[in-house]
């Protein structure tokens, strides 16, 4: 899992709450990434930070929200906007060299978010 | 729509056997890339292939890449119980500099 960090790894959520997932890297790296997985799927991109204060909508940004204040740093809020957030939610760095076309990405260990 | 689709879903082999799983891709690449991922854990980058490369090795993974046909496959020599994972292919596409497209996966399973 590299030098990233992902608190907690397990999350509940009620209906109508919002909930922030934390991820951190000591690794240096310009450009993160968060990454949803649903049971027995690949990864879909949510959203993308290539530079501090800086980011941009992956394919399926609707009921997310990011910020990017710290290099080392790219929470991701849930919001209740977000009907059906029940999945496994991955976070990633890389060194940023011409973006992820060029280069590789660490992940970190997951976080594993449920809705009750 | 996905970018890779990994080819079989799933694989089953005796220990000590070769594991080879194949991934297609619909638009023109920069690069593919294969990850493994353990049950519930990130994923791990294992090999990068070019778009102007044929052939990669590393240990005991060979990854071949084939432009022409728009697919990759990834081979795992003599396969150990530690190789059981889900198996990625990424591509990164000339279109969009910013972003990889991950596959479905294969679920690879070694018997003892």
């Amino acid at each position: 899992d590299g030098g990233i960090t992902q608190s907690p790894k397990y999350l509940f959520r009620k209906e109508g709450q919002n909930v922030t997932l934390s991820c951190e890297q000591n690794l240096n790296h310009d450009a993160m990434y968060w990454y949803r997985q649903d049971p027995g799927q690949g990864l879909r991109l949510i959203y993308y930070s290539q530079i501090v204060n800086d980011f941009q909508k992956g394919d399926i940004a609707e009921g997310y929200s990011v910020s990017r204040e710290k290099k080392e740093s790219f929470p991701l809020t849930v919001t209740s906007a977000q009907k059906n957030p029940t999945a496994f939610y991955l976070c990633a760095s890389q060194r940023q060299r011409g973006g992820p076309t060029t280069d590789t990405q660490y992940f970190g260990p997951g976080t594993r978010l449920t809705v009750l | 729509s996905q970018q890779g689709e990994e080819d079989p879903q799933a694989l089953s082999i005796q220990e000590g056997e070769n594991a080879t799983m194949n991934c297609s891709y619909k638009t023109s690449i920069n690069n593919l890339q294969w990850y493994r991922q353990n049950s519930g854990r990130g994923l791990v980058h294992l090999i990068l292939i070019r778009s102007n490369e044929r052939e990669k090795h590393s240990g005991r993974l060979r990854v071949t890449l084939d432009t022409s046909k728009k697919s990759s496959s990834l081979l795992i020599t003599a396969s150990r119980a530690a190789d059981t994972a889900s198996y990625f292919c990424a591509t990164g596409q000339y279109s969009s500099a910013s972003k990889i497209i991950f596959g479905s996966g294969t679920r690879l399973s070694i018997r003892p």
